[in-house]
Parts: C-alpha cells; sequence; structure tokens
C-alpha cells in the first residue's frame, strides 16, 4: 500500500521569499505523484504531477517539484512567493497506472507582507 | 463549464436524521469519488465508483452509503447522522486510468448537532 507524509502542517514565510512544502511518500510499487491546492472555502485543484520521465516538474502559478526516487520525496518549491499564494497545499501518491489517490494531511502556507 | 457541482452547499441535520449529498458531473468521467476533509487529517476517501452502476468502498466507509445509478451522477447518503460525521465533503471525478487529473466540487459542509 502507498501513504504520503507531509512534513510541515504550517509553513509561514514572508512575501517575496523562496518556499520549499515537503512531501515524503512510501510505496513497494512505481508512483505517481501529485500537488494539489485548496484556496479557501475551494475545492482542490492540481498544481502539478509527476508520472514519469524528467524528475523535475513544472506546474501553475511558477511552482515545480522534484521527483526524488531514492529519497522518496516530491518536495514542492517556488523561488518567490505572493500573498496570493496563500492556501493548503496536498501531496498525493497512487500506485502507477491504477488505483486511487492518497492524500498527504496538508501544508497550510501562510504568506506574510 | 460546470465541472463537478455538488448538492447542497451547507446542512444542518440532527443525530439520526438522514441525508442524501448530490455530486453531478458533465466531463463525461468515468471515475468519481467521495472524501471527507477533516481539520488536520487531509482528505479520506469514503466510496468511490469507477462506472456507472459499480461502487466500492474506500478508507472511511462506515456510516455512509453511494449510488451511481445515472454515469454522470454520485450520490452519497448518511442513513443516521452522528456527529462525528460532522465534516466537509468533497465529491471528485476522473477520467478512466491512473495519470488523470482529479476535478472537484466546491464541497458540502455538513453539521450534526
Amino acid at each position: 500500500a502507498q501513504s504520503v507524509t507531509q512534513l510541515d502542517s504550517q509553513v509561514p514565510v514572508f512575501e517575496e521569499a523562496p518556499v520549499e512544502l515537503r512531501c515524503n511518500y512510501s510505496s513497494s510499487v512505481s508512483v505517481y505523484l501529485f500537488w494539489y491546492v485548496q484556496y479557501p472555502n475551494q475545492g482542490l485543484q492540481l498544481l502539478l504531477k509527476y508520472l514519469s520521465g524528467s524528475t523535475l516538474v513544472k506546474g501553475i502559478n511558477g511552482f515545480e517539484a522534484e521527483f526524488n526516487k531514492s529519497q522518496t520525496s516530491f518536495h514542492l518549491r517556488k523561488p518567490s512567493v505572493h500573498i496570493s499564494d496563500t492556501a493548503e497545499y496536498f501531496c498525493a501518491v497512487s500506485r502507477a497506472g491504477q488505483g486511487n489517490l492518497i492524500f498527504g494531511k496538508g501544508t497550510k502556507l501562510s504568506v506574510k507582507p | 463549464n460546470a465541472g463537478v457541482t455538488q448538492t447542497p452547499k451547507f446542512r444542518v441535520l440532527k443525530t439520526g436524521q438522514s441525508m442524501t449529498l448530490l455530486c453531478a458531473q458533465d466531463m463525461n468521467h468515468e471515475y468519481m469519488y467521495w472524501y471527507r476533509q477533516d481539520p488536520g487529517m487531509g482528505l479520506r476517501l469514503i466510496h468511490y465508483s469507477v462506472g456507472e452502476g459499480t461502487t466500492a468502498k474506500g478508507e472511511v466507509p462506515d456510516g455512509y452509503n453511494v449510488s451511481r445509478l445515472k454515469k454522470q451522477n454520485f450520490l452519497l447518503g448518511l442513513e443516521s447522522a452522528a456527529p462525528s460525521q460532522t465534516s466537509v465533503y468533497f465529491c471528485a471525478s476522473r477520467e478512466q486510468g491512473g495519470a488523470g487529473e482529479l476535478f472537484f466540487g466546491e464541497g458540502s459542509r455538513l453539521t450534526v448537532l
């Protein structure tokens, strides 16, 4: 079975600073990895996903993530955050080619002016 | 561009009452899901369906029932509501296969007194 751990429940950061949201997964088989974002009082929307190929994945709103198989990690990064990036971010994993998404518990990113 | 629509968006129930949440998607997706979101717990899968007429249990199915009589609709029922079912419920859908993006509704906030 797959599982995912988001290492930080809350990350406060100042506007224009870089940010990294950490995600580790466990699986004995190949996986697909996803990052979703949830703005207040909304549903989740896809930021980016890793299926195969290049380990550096670029998503919407300037976010990117790097798949590291040896460390079983899929950390999300942005070089310069904006106030509008304040949201909750969810890492998710599924078995490659099939299976349901398993979500982490989320990281609340708070961007302060 | 409706996407995934959930009704109702808010509901207050008394313990023991029953209700049904409706999810409708207009993207012709095969797969549909019901999740619940609780603070600090992330999203947990309640039930899912891989096609019209099929349903399956997820991680936390107890106290809920579902039906998928039409491809575009996925109903979540609570036969006898309990305070532990106070939560925000999200419906999602995606195409067949493991790589597809999950499209989420805006959520239904249920309070059980």
